[in-house]
């Protein structure tokens, strides 16, 4: 069975340095995908990136980019330059099957000034 | 605006009463999900739906029950079988079977007592 494993519960820097969200997946299909999605404390999840097993290059989406190492089985996200209002959960997700989604218990990130 | 909507914010209830959760979207999307999210924890899967009238298990679908009459709404009941109800709901959509689309409406709290 697939499984996601985020082993950061808290994560903490400071304004306007870059920060590693480590996840590490197990499945046995050779066709997956793997996100990254951010909830806020109002409780929404936000999409910010996704990346395919069979992409060649790590997806970015402007400060967001993933660490893609296909052999280790993970999917870190990076994310630049850190605001304040990145404060927030973090949860690391790989789509299981046709249609479900598969998330880590994830990584609390707080920016500090 | 196109977005998922999901009333209300916070839900009470006694022990032992059914309540129905609800989630409407307008975004055309085919694909409704309804995840459940504990304190601490990653969201899990509680019912899909791929297409109206038709709907699938997730992985903890036991004390719950959903219906797709219309494209647009995904009610999901909480019956007073199901055994610790008490947190975050959380409904999503995405477009026909590509899980990396999957967007998120804000959420329902149900407190049961």
């Amino acid at each position: 069975a697939q499984k996601i494993t985020q082993t950061q519960p808290g994560m903490f820097v400071q304004e306007k340095e870059a920060v590693t969200l480590d996840c590490t997946y197990d499945t046995s299909d050779p066709s997956y995908g793997l996100f990254w999605y951010k909830q806020p404390s109002s409780g929404e999840m936000i999409f910010l990136i996704y990346q395919g097993s069979y992409d060649q290059q790590n997806a970015t989406e402007g400060r967001y980019s993933l660490n893609f190492q296909k052999a280790r089985k993970s999917a870190n996200l990076v994310i630049s330059a850190s605001q304040l209002g990145d404060s927030a959960m973090y949860f690391c997700a790989m789509f299981q099957g046709f249609q479900k989604l598969v998330f880590g218990t994830g990584t609390r990130l707080l920016v500090s000034p | 605006d196109g977005g998922i909507t999901q009333s209300p914010k916070y839900l009470f209830r006694k022990e032992g009463q059914n309540v129905t959760l609800s989630c409407e979207q307008n975004l055309n999307h085919d694909a409704m999900y309804w995840y459940r999210q504990d304190p601490g924890q990653g969201l899990r899967l509680i019912y899909y739906s791929q297409i109206v009238n038709d709907f699938q298990k997730g992985d903890i679908a036991e004390g719950y029950s959903v219906s797709r009459e219309k494209k647009e709404s995904f009610p999901l009941t909480v019956t007073s079988a199901q055994k610790n109800p008490t947190a975050f709901y959380l409904c999503a959509s995405s477009i026909g079977g590509n899980a990396y689309e999957q967007y998120f409406g804000p959420g329902t709290r149900l407190t049961v007592t």
